[in-house]
């Protein structure tokens, strides 16, 4: 069976220090890979997706970037982290059939830039 | 905005009755996802209902979808304590990406 994972589950970071975020899938092989962020008592913003190793599409210019340095890895980083980068990031992955079925989550990590 | 609207914003509840949420859509979809969220966790996908379907059910839960109004309901029968959570619905747009946009979601307390 699948399964993703996401770490750290929470983190509390200085404002202007770096941010590095994991997810890896296990199970499955060349899955769509999403990075969401998630604000409190809001809805889920889409930030960046891939479709394989080294592809990246961003969705919001913002402070963030991603990288896909393997097929089942998903990285979310930042040089110096913003107030405003704080929230609820989630990790996804769906099978990479074009109209995707249903999207599968990690268990999210909690930011907070102080 | 292309993303699905849930109604209402906020649904309380006491166990044993029905929920009902909405969701509604500007532009044509090739499907459309029910997701749940528990306070402070992943979202958990419950249901996929594609264009050319009317009503899907899965256990006690109850999709339909009508295309000609641009919306989708979720429904809950005999509501459990631990239906309590978030649900967000996601549209896949035709004609173009195929990542779901979520609205910002339903947030449901069952009473026990």
């Amino acid at each position: 069976s699948q399964t993703i994972h996401q770490w750290p589950a929470t983190l509390v970071q200085p404002v202007g220090s770096p941010l590095s975020l994991e997810c890896t899938v296990e199970g499955t092989s060349n899955p769509n890979l999403y990075w969401y962020r998630q604000a409190a008592g809001r809805g889920l913003q889409l930030l960046f997706y891939s479709v394989g190793i080294g592809q990246i599409s961003s969705e919001v210019p913002q402070n963030l970037s991603a990288s896909r340095p393997q097929d089942r890895q998903f990285i979310l980083s930042s040089k110096k982290l913003l107030l405003s980068d704080s929230g609820f990031y989630l990790c996804a992955w769906s099978a990479g059939t074009g109209y995707s079925d249903e999207q599968f989550f990690g268990p999210g990590t909690r930011l907070t830039v102080l | 905005s292309q993303q699905g609207e849930e109604d209402p914003q906020a649904l309380s509840i006491q166990e044993g009755e029905n929920a009902t949420m909405n969701c509604s859509y500007k532009t044509s979809i090739n499907n459309l996802q029910w997701y749940r969220q528990n306070s402070g966790r992943g979202l958990v996908h419950l249901i996929l209902i594609r264009s050319n379907e009317r009503e899907k059910h899965s256990g006690r839960l109850r999709v339909t979808l009508d295309t000609s109004k641009k919306s989708s309901s979720l429904l809950i029968t005999a509501s459990r304590a631990a239906d309590t959570a978030s649900y967000f619905c996601a549209t896949v747009f035709g004609g173009g990406s195929y990542i779901p946009t979520f609205g910002r979601g339903t947030s449901l307390i069952v009473h026990p």
